[in-house]
Parts: structure tokens; C-alpha cells; sequence
């Protein structure tokens, strides 16, 4: 099993409907990160948390809500999806310690219809 | 201002070739940690490299190393006898540990290598 997994993988859905992206990992990481990536731009840090009581807006949060239903599971919200969220979302895990301690999911790509 | 600045958006390299992707950054950090991931057509990150700015040595790993020059703030990756796997999107990234936490990366350059 992949240390983070995202579900779903792909998803449709209409304009104005809620959508919940979700992520688990296994690293046992307390740091868990949103990204979303659009063609050219890279990613974009959307919110990021420290622990289940701590969750911090990044760059790009509006439209966007998060929960951390435990330390395992950071799942992602549009409340009311619009055509520019279509995008691909990765789901990230760290540990505070220094080097390479980034792990991504394998990301979900959104359309928004 | 970018903080991470990737000027080449494409590039074509013949097969076992060396190959420099271009990476500057922009921080007042004196902490901070760089790094290069590769996102091949099926879209995974994958993680390829790390130098920190303490690091006095340029981070290698195997065919990939990083030409770090800190007064110059560039980050250059640099893929040695190139192979027709290595065509994909390479990212740049920063991490400032004086700052909020999270990768900052740059926009990308796509990598094709030609028989």
C-alpha cells in the first residue's frame, strides 16, 4: 500500500456541488499539506496542518475548506465548486525535521463541469 | 516576486547527454532547504534531490546532482548520461524554515530526451 493515498484518483463533477478530497497516509508524519497544480504554474500551497488542533491557510485557500480528523487523515472541501478548481490536487506528509521529508500522494485530478 | 524562478519552460536533449535544468530562488532566510522533484506523464511526485543551505558539499544522488551556488541564490539540477525515462516535468522548490511551512515551487520545465 502506498505510504499516501488519495481517493478518488479522478473526479467529475458539476458546478455548485460539494466535493470532499481525502488523504490518508502511513508515515505516521504529523505535518499534512494540501497542493493543487495547474498547467504552468506548479503547485500552489492551499492549507497546510500541524496536528488535528492546528490548521493554517497557504497561499491559495479561498474556496477551499480542510479537516484532520486524525493524524492519519487530512481531507480537503470545495464547498461549492466552480470551473477554475478543475486542477490536480496532491496531498503531502512531513516530519520537522530537515532534508528530503516530503512524501506525496499520487494526486486526484478534479474537473469541474 | 517568484521565489522560485525555473526559466526553461521546455527543453530537448539527445539521449546520454548531460542535461542542466535552471533553478534561482529568492530568500532572506539564512535557513532553508532546496529541492527537485520529477512528475513523469502519469503524474506522481517524485523526490530526486536536497541541498540545505548549511549543506558546504552539492548534494548528489547517483545520476542527479545539484550545482549549488549560494551568493548566486541558483540551484541548478544537473542529470547525468541522460535516458529516454528521464523525459518528464522537473520542479524546483524551497523550503524556508524561518518562514510558514510548506514547499514554494516553481513553475517548471518539461524535459524531452530524443533518441
Amino acid at each position: 500500500d502506498a505510504d499516501v493515498t488519495q481517493t478518488p484518483r479522478n473526479r467529475i463533477t458539476k458546478t455548485g456541488k460539494r466535493i470532499m478530497l481525502e488523504c490518508s497516509q502511513t508515515k505516521g508524519h504529523d505535518r499534512m499539506y494540501w497542493y493543487r497544480q495547474d498547467p504552468g504554474l506548479g503547485l500552489r500551497l492551499i492549507y497546510y496542518s500541524f496536528d488535528v488542533k492546528d490548521i493554517n491557510k497557504g497561499e491559495i485557500s479561498d474556496g477551499y475548506s480542510v479537516s484532520r480528523q486524525a493524524q492519519a487523515k487530512f481531507s480537503l472541501s470545495l464547498e461549492s465548486a466552480i470551473p477554475n478548481q478543475t486542477a490536480l490536487y496532491f496531498c503531502a506528509t512531513s516530519t520537522p525535521a530537515l532534508g528530503h521529508g516530503y512524501t506525496f500522494g499520487s494526486g486526484t485530478r478534479l474537473t469541474v463541469v | 516576486a517568484q521565489k522560485i524562478t525555473q526559466t526553461q519552460p521546455g527543453m530537448f536533449v539527445q539521449e546520454k547527454e548531460a542535461v542542466t535544468l535552471d533553478c534561482t530562488y529568492d530568500t532572506s532566510d539564512q535557513s532553508y532547504g532546496l529541492f527537485w522533484y520529477k512528475q513523469p506523464s502519469s503524474g506522481e511526485m517524485i523526490f530526486l534531490i536536497y541541498q540545505g543551505s548549511y549543506d558546504e558539499q552539492n548534494a548528489t544522488e547517483g545520476r542527479y546532482s545539484l550545482n549549488f551556488q549560494k551568493a548566486r541564490k541558483s540551484a541548478n539540477l544537473v542529470i547525468s548520461a541522460s535516458q529516454l525515462g528521464d523525459s518528464a516535468m522537473y520542479f524546483c522548490a524551497m523550503r524556508e524554515w524561518g518562514g510558514a511551512d510548506g514547499l514554494t515551487f516553481g513553475k517548471g520545465t518539461h524535459l524531452i530526451i530524443q533518441p
